[in-house]
């Protein structure tokens, strides 16, 4: 069954404290994004990655980490120095690095929460 | 700088009601634009790629259509379970995408 996984569903946070959000797929797709959901905004793309090893910054990438060690998986890092933490975080993934030969699929999301 | 807005916020039908969401875009030269649908809590899922001005995709209830301006979702005769927020995006560099806000379409039975 093939598709994009994301864990956890629901994911609380204390301040100062690092947590990681996983993705996975095995649609054996080139390129995986992350993106941040907020209400009443549209996505906005925090890292990307479009080769094993390799990643590059998105709009807001200021207190996000990532790496992309094998083709399937993309965690993300929100650490300690992102001011604003609690929203609604998406993975997508595409076959083409080029957006404009692929279209982006979306895993379900994690719900962060800064306690 | 690339933008796209996404009009109205939020909109309520009976069912059966037909009407158009419309997202406008400012992009020096489009290489495409998606649609895509998202229920409360879930990702989003993708509905259509329009890459050319009068082009047209279709899907059930849902029409896309583009200009050189903008793109229109029309929904036809629309039924409770196409209550979505619908997401529309622009391709922007080679790798990334810019989402509008999204219009919130309500249908009441």
């Amino acid at each position: 069954d093939g598709g994009i996984t994301q864990s956890p569903k629901y994911l609380f946070r204390k301040e100062g404290q690092n947590v990681t959000l996983s993705c996975e797929q095995n649609l054996n797709h080139d390129a995986m994004y992350w993106y941040r959901q907020d209400p009443g905004q549209g996505l906005r793309l925090i890292y990307y990655s479009q080769i094993v090893n390799d990643f590059q910054k998105g709009d807001i990438a200021e207190g996000y980490s990532v790496s992309r060690e094998k083709k399937e998986s993309f965690p993300l890092t929100v650490t300690s120095a992102q001011k604003n933490p609690t929203a609604f975080y998406l993975c997508a993934s595409s076959f083409d690095r080029v957006a404009s030969r692929g279209t982006q699929y979306f895993g379900p999301g994690t719900r962060l929460t800064v306690l | 700088e690339d933008q796209v807005t996404q009009s109205p916020e939020a909109l309520r039908l009976q069912e059966g009601e037909s009407s158009s969401l419309n997202c406008s875009y400012t992009v020096s030269g489009l290489r495409g634009l998606f649609w895509y649908r998202q229920d409360p809590g879930k990702g989003p899922e993708f509905l259509f790629t329009l890459y050319s001005a009068g082009e047209e995709k279709e899907k059930e209830r849902l029409k896309a259509t583009l200009t050189k301006k903008e793109s229109f979702l029309h929904i036809t005769a629309p039924k409770p379970e196409d209550s979505a927020t619908y997401l529309c995006a622009i391709i922007q560099g080679a790798q990334k995408l810019v989402f509008g806000q999204g219009t919130r379409l309500t249908i009441n039975p």
